[in-house]
């Protein structure tokens, strides 16, 4: 299997900390992806970061990407509850037919 | 602007019963794609499309066929179901970034 594995598979946090997971790859890629899902419903694109990149900010959310170590994190700043969900990472490979393999996910609770 | 849209959104088939999921976009994107979701296993691939009339397999094809006739339409198609078919069906589509449908709850018995 080609795809990534996240780490933690679950994290709960207080509201206002910090939340950071960790996502690892196996090959080469050209952007890789962060999505959220909450509970019973599809997924939602939050960043992309391409393969040379190395840091990206949207708001509360900090991606960096490491191709060297092929690994990624995402760090959600001053969480709060309705942060509540899971996060897979994706990668992206041309090469392969423009296909994305997901990762495993992230469970974040965060606690009010 | 509905996005993407899939239906039915629920549905029991017994083992044996075929079955057509239908996935629906309004972004004029090129790549569409089906994916399946277990528990513990992420998202895995089923099959994908490139644009109007292909299509490809992805890493767990088998059991399922898809069609492009259209390019704002994606079918998955199960022809004969399994118990092992019981999941959650998400359709996506693509530019660089996938846009999900809501998803289908299927459960063989």
């Amino acid at each position: 299997s080609q795809q990534g594995e996240e780490d933690p598979q679950a994290l709960s946090i207080q509201e206002g900390e910090n939340a950071t997971m960790n996502c690892s790859y196996k090959t080469s890629i050209n952007n890789l992806q962060w999505y959220r899902q909450n509970s019973g419903r599809g997924l939602v694109h939050l960043i992309l970061i391409r393969s040379n990149e190395r840091e990206k900010h949207s708001g509360r959310l900090r991606v960096t990407l490491d191709t060297s170590k092929k690994s990624s994190s995402l760090l959600i700043t001053a969480s709060r509850a309705a942060d509540t969900a899971s996060y897979f990472c994706a990668t992206f490979q041309e090469n392969t037919g423009n296909q994305f393999y997901f990762g495993t996910g992230t469970s974040l609770t965060v606690i009010p | 602007n509905a996005g993407v849209t899939q239906t039915p959104k629920f549905r029991v088939l017994k083992t044996g019963q075929s079955m057509t999921l239908l996935c629906a976009q309004d972004m004029n994107h090129e790549y569409m794609y089906w994916y399946r979701q277990d528990p513990g296993m992420g998202l895995r691939l089923i099959h994908y499309s490139v644009g109007e009339g292909t299509t490809a397999k992805g890493e767990v094809p088998d059991g399922y066929n898809v069609s492009r006739l259209k390019k704002q339409n994606f079918l998955l198609g199960l022809e004969s179901a399994a118990p092992s078919q019981t999941s959650v069906y998400f359709c996506a589509s693509s530019n660089y970034e996938q846009y999900f449908g809501p998803g289908t709850r299927l459960t063989v018995t």
